[in-house]
């Protein structure tokens, strides 16, 4: 069972590029997370999606879009990438039960934005 | 929204008892309390959560006082792999469960376990 898998493992990005992060589960969650981590700073909640078809504004969305078109697949996109973007992404989900809210992490991935 | 302060660092040797503490003062009737385990370069792991009094697993147990603005999560006989940053999460699971937009990271203690 491979989890939670995310590629890039990490990149090197010009300002002003699109890129797109993807993720991808095998769990079945309904739940998926988008998080970024930046030294001194915890990690902070970008975007999130209930379940395939919905998507929510985290803590920190600005400058960032996300789809939820099945179970599996959560891509985050940077339009237009900034310096401020530089941090390590991590994608997350989890099988809400009413009662717990596990969140199972992907490995990450570090973006470097230039 | 309920944010969480923890200490930045803590020291400890092998085979000791660790309690790291969490400040959640604002803390919401819906929300719960969790914490999760993150070593270097890779994603957080999830150790243990609770909503009120004591809840214990096979890794740690987890204190929370009844008035909830606080929980201690405590590490029985620490070993050196034990060294990592812990995360206090408090989170409102929604009346729909799963994610929302009220799921604050702490900015984690990072645990320090020397021989």
């Amino acid at each position: 069972i491979a989890g939670i898998t995310q590629a890039p493992t990490s990149q090197i990005l010009a300002a002003g590029r699109r890129m797109t992060l993807r993720c991808t589960q095998d769990m079945r969650h309904n739940a998926m997370y988008w998080y970024r981590q930046d030294l001194g700073l915890g990690l902070r909640l970008i975007h999130y999606s209930n379940t395939a078809g919905t998507t929510g504004k985290g803590e920190v969305p600005d400058g960032y879009s996300v789809s939820r078109a099945n179970t599996d697949d959560f891509p985050l996109t940077l339009a237009s990438a900034v310096p401020s973007q530089t941090s390590v992404y991590f994608c997350a989900s989890s099988e809400w039960d009413r009662r717990t809210d596990t969140q199972y992490f992907g490995p990450g991935t570090r973006l470097t934005v230039l | 929204l309920a944010k969480t302060t923890q200490p930045i660092s803590m020291d400890s040797y092998e085979g000791q008892e660790v309690n790291i503490t969490c400040s959640h003062n604002n803390i919401a009737t819906n929300d719960y309390i969790t914490w999760y385990q993150q070593f270097p370069s890779q994603g957080p792991r999830f150790i243990i959560q609770g909503y009120k009094t004591k809840v214990t697993n096979e890794v740690a147990s987890l204190f929370i006082p009844a008035d909830r603005k606080s929980s201690t999560l405590s590490l029985p006989r620490v070993s050196l792999s034990d060294t990592a940053v812990y995360y206090c999460l408090v989170g409102d699971m929604g009346d729909y469960g799963g994610a929302t937009n009220k799921l604050i990271f702490g900015t984690g203690t990072l645990l320090a376990v020397q021989p």
